[in-house]
């Protein structure tokens, strides 16, 4: 059964860059598109980004400037950067998996990160 | 940017059925999809594409698009059917979630 666990620091300094990993265990990550999906607290879901298995990324409009997403498929492995930091940031990080164009229909258990000096 | 609206909070006793809408811009032109989420935990895909349920989502979960609105019906809610739904679609290559939907079971 194919998992995926979000690793990374629960606590990051404003200015700062945040790093998270999502790892996939149980199964490949070929042929599917990946997504960070965060959910600041007490709030609703957005999209940071996604990308497809092939290396093809898309962000956020509003958060375009500041992400980078990447993927390592030798280790399993979906990446993301966020860069200057604000409070606004903080957030539950969730890694989601979807077949093309349509549903997540997998998600990571999720990631609280805080951003506080 | 593309939008989904959803009504912030819906009631329904239990046994009742219940309806939460989702509204964009030619919604209908779009697969739009559910997820439950309860307090602490992940989101869960209810419905995909409209109107499909995923392996082990009750029948009591049901789907429907079209015009400028999606609805997700919740027939002969339970109590365990308390909490938070959001519809999600795509556009332009973009993920969209709607502000998503406080279900109280009373």
């Amino acid at each position: 059964q194919v998992q995926l666990q979000e690793s990374g620091p629960g606590l990051v300094k404003p200015s700062e860059t945040l790093s998270l990993t999502c790892t996939v265990s149980g199964g490949s990550i070929r042929s599917y598109y990946w997504s960070w999906i965060r959910q600041p607290p007490g709030k609703g879901l957005e999209c940071v980004g996604f990308i497809y298995y092939s290396g093809r990324t898309n962000y956020n409009p509003s958060l375009k400037s500041r992400v980078t997403i990447s993927i390592d498929t030798s280790k399993n492995q979906i990446s993301l950067n966020l860069s200057s930091l604000t409070a606004a940031d903080t957030a539950v990080y969730y890694c989601a998996r979807a077949p093309g164009y349509s549903s997540f229909d997998l998600w990571g258990q999720g990631i609280l990160v805080t951003v506080s000096s | 940017s593309y939008e989904l609206t959803q009504p912030p909070s819906v009631s329904v006793s239990p046994g009742q059925t219940a309806t939460i809408t989702c509204s964009g811009d030619k919604l209908g032109d779009k697969y739009v999809c559910w997820y439950q989420q309860k307090p602490g935990q992940s989101p869960v895909l209810v419905i995909y594409q409209d109107i499909k349920r995923p392996s082990g989502i009750p029948e009591r979960f049901s789907g429907s698009n079209s015009g400028n609105t999606a609805t997700l019906t919740i027939s002969g809610t339970q109590a365990m059917d308390e909490a938070d739904y959001y519809c999600q679609a795509w556009d332009s290559s973009t993920v969209v979630f709607g502000g998503g939907t406080k279900l109280s079971v009373l």
